[in-house]
């Protein structure tokens, strides 16, 4: 998986808590990416950052916030947890913005 | 309408066969395609990589990008049962806009 962890790999959590999912890389690259997967929907670009405290909205950042103080390490947070947010989380990271992602594990985030 | 189309399967083949697997896109500026193999409960792998139309090989597999029917393929030589994955395709405009991928589709190949 390209030197990027993901964590936690699953959780269970109910609607209304705050969750912060956590990835972080060894290769030192400058993009990361948050996506979710669902049936029927495929990969959705949430949220990514092309540097330290640099961040952007992707297509469906609505509920989630981002953060990055350091470049080997992306966070992502669901303030308030919803049902709609039960997904598998991947993160990604490139070297230039977009082409060749890589991707992590995944998290797979249940929302009760 | 989804900019990158792709049919779901299943499609199921004989350990040995030749797999065609498709998309089609509608964003006639996308440049980059890609190609990833994604194993249950495993996060995307990169496979193939290519910039504007033409095929690309690496080892057993090919892919082709046809911008003029805006028709993306990979073709996978001598089937393994290990290929046995979903396939998901992505797009993309240039390096400042986002990927776009295709929902995927899954491949079972039979001993």
């Amino acid at each position: 998986d390209a030197g990027i962890t993901q964590s936690p790999r699953h959780k269970v959590t109910e609607t209304g808590t705050p969750v912060t999912l956590r990835c972080h890389q060894t290769e030192n690259h400058r993009y990361m990416y948050w996506y979710r997967q669902d049936p029927g929907h495929g990969l959705r670009l949430i949220h990514y950052s092309y540097g330290v405290k640099d961040t952007d909205k992707g297509e469906v950042s609505d509920g989630y916030s981002v953060s990055r103080s350091k470049t080997e390490d992306f966070l992502l947070t669901l303030e308030s947890a919803t049902s709609s947010q039960t997904s598998v989380y991947f993160c990604a990271i490139s070297e230039e913005q977009g082409t060749k992602q890589y991707f992590g594990p995944g998290t797979r985030l249940t929302v009760t | 309408q989804k900019e990158v189309e792709q049919d779901p399967g299943p499609l199921s083949v004989p350990e040995g066969a030749i797999v065609s697997l498709n998309c089609t896109y509608s964003n006639s500026a996308f440049q980059y395609f890609m190609w990833y193999r994604q194993y249950s409960r495993k996060g995307p792998e990169l496979l193939m990589y290519t910039y504007s139309s033409g095929n690309k090989e690496d080892g057993r597999f090919t892919a082709q990008v046809d911008k003029s029917s805006k028709y993306i393929s990979l073709f996978i030589r001598d089937s393994q049962p290990s290929d046995s994955a979903t396939y998901l395709c992505a797009s993309q405009e240039s390096g400042n806009t986002p990927l776009v991928f295709g929902k995927g589709t899954r491949l079972s190949v039979i001993a």
